[in-house]
């Protein structure tokens, strides 16, 4: 089955720099990668998802870019606010029509510091 | 408007009893989803529904595990002679159809002592 792994577990950085989080998948048939934001006692919420059919994404300041060649997807959050301040998942799944069970990470604790 | 919604928000439980745990999904989503998160880790997929059906129920980790669906709308998860290790969060999600973005509850979270 697919194995999402993520890094870094931790990243602390200072507000309006730049955040990177990187995620490596196993199965190259996986065609879908979300990433998901999880605030303190909230579920996850979607930021911002990407199929395989492209390579990157944007959407104001957070982007994700994905490497199919190499399996491997990226989060990047750019001039970073506290309220960026979460723990971030992403995941993979193989959508084909009968369901889209996620593979997640393991997260990252993202801290922006005044 | 109304996301996916669970009930309860909490629940403390001893070894041995049975729980019930309640999702309602966004209205009109087909799809709905059970995952599992221990404390400090990702989300474990347990179940998928599409109607009614449960199609893919790979990761319901025994036995003592399971859900339902009725009215294309309302699951419950059922968990049968708790176990300390079922202490976690259980998360439902759902999702217009059955591949599109899944949107999540805020979570059960469940405690056997």
């Amino acid at each position: 089955g697919e194995n999402v792994e993520q890094h870094p577990s931790t990243l602390s950085v200072q507000e309006g720099d730049s955040a990177v989080i990187k995620c490596t998948y196993s199965d190259s048939a996986s065609n879908y990668f979300p990433w998901y934001k999880q605030e303190l006692g909230k579920g996850p919420q979607l930021i911002i998802d990407i199929r395989s059919n492209v390579g990157e994404k944007k959407d104001q300041r957070i982007a994700v870019t994905l490497n199919k060649t190499a399996k491997h997807f990226s989060l990047h959050i750019t001039e970073t606010q506290p309220e960026d301040s979460a723990v971030y998942f992403c995941a993979a799944s193989r959508v084909t029509g009968g369901g889209n069970k996620l593979t997640f990470g393991t997260g990252t604790q993202l801290k922006v510091e005044l | 408007g109304a996301g996916v919604s669970q009930s309860p928000s909490n629940k403390v439980t001893e070894k041995g009893k049975d729980v019930e745990l309640r999702c309602d999904p966004i209205s009109g989503h087909t799809a709905l989803y059970w995952y599992r998160q221990r404390l400090g880790q990702g989300l474990e997929f347990l179940i998928y529904f599409q109607g009614n059906s449960a199609p893919d129920k790979s990761g319901l980790p025994s036995d003592r595990f399971s859900a339902e669906r009725t009215g294309e709308s309302v699951s419950t998860l059922t968990i049968q002679r708790t176990q300390q290790e079922d202490s976690a969060v259980y998360l439902c999600a759902s999702s217009l159809d059955p591949d599109t973005e899944a949107f999540f509850g805020q979570g059960t979270r469940l405690t056997v002592v």
